[in-house]
């Protein structure tokens, strides 16, 4: 149980462009979800947090119009990078979890989207 | 701020010993400390802890935590090459509902034959 998809595993696209990231839950509802952001050889990096039905709450240094989150069903967040741009290439990581309550449920992981911007 | 720090971040051991990882932590309101183990992709779930003393195993893994002194170690006996990886450790802490993970820096662990 707890399965997180997350699609597309791999992006690579031109300067410019706009992005968008799907992550969903299969087997659960996720009344919240999270988007990560990893450079090699560091941990993660929270930059937003997603509830459903809301908008989310960004990270501090986490540019809103840059990153747009779109959380608008119990199993779907979507992470659009809008005009990407290089130094925006990294490995993506959204998180769900289950239930409400004092949000102390573990977090399950997507496999990440590794984004590469030419 | 919350902080979350692990040690040693490299670890470098042969098949079949035994290693303890470990995680220490400062936060406010604390809730629960998880364990991952992150491979190529995204980190898996091992432990969740939010009971002082109370082992977690699985298989060969366990965890425990320890609240009074704020930290908590992962060990592994027996290892094998298929335990490398980065180890997280992660916190739940805080006022808010949303269960936001505060995570450390991550235990580099290789296995070789």
């Amino acid at each position: 149980g707890a399965v997180v998809s997350q699609h597309p595993s791999w992006v690579i696209c031109k300067s410019g462009t706009s992005v968008k990231i799907e992550c969903r839950s299969l087997d659960f509802q996720a009344t919240t979800m999270f988007w990560y952001r990893q450079f090699p050889k560091q941990s993660l990096m929270l930059m937003a947090t997603s509830n459903e039905g809301s908008k989310a709450t960004y990270e501090q240094g986490v540019e809103k119009d840059k990153f747009l989150i779109n959380h608008a069903s119990l199993t779907l967040s979507t992470l659009t990078v809008t005009s990407a741009h290089p130094e925006d290439s990294s490995f993506y990581i959204c998180s769900a979890r289950a239930g409400g309550g004092m949000g102390n449920q573990p977090q399950h992981f997507g496999d990440g989207t590794r984004l590469s911007i030419l | 701020e919350d902080k979350v720090v692990q040690s040693p971040l490299s670890l470098v051991v042969h098949e079949g010993d035994t290693v303890t990882l470990n995680c220490s932590y400062e936060v406010t309101n604390f809730r629960s400390l998880l364990w991952y183990k992150q491979e190529k992709k995204a980190p898996t779930f091992l432990f969740m802890l939010t009971s002082s003393g109370i082992e977690k195993k699985s298989g060969r893994l366990s965890s425990i935590l320890d609240k009074k002194e704020l930290f908590s170690i992962l060990n592994i006996t027996a290892t094998q090459t298929g335990d490398s990886a980065v180890y997280l450790c992660a916190v739940i802490a805080g006022g808010t509902s949303y269960g936001k993970l505060t995570f450390g820096q991550g235990t580099i662990l290789t296995v070789h034959p």
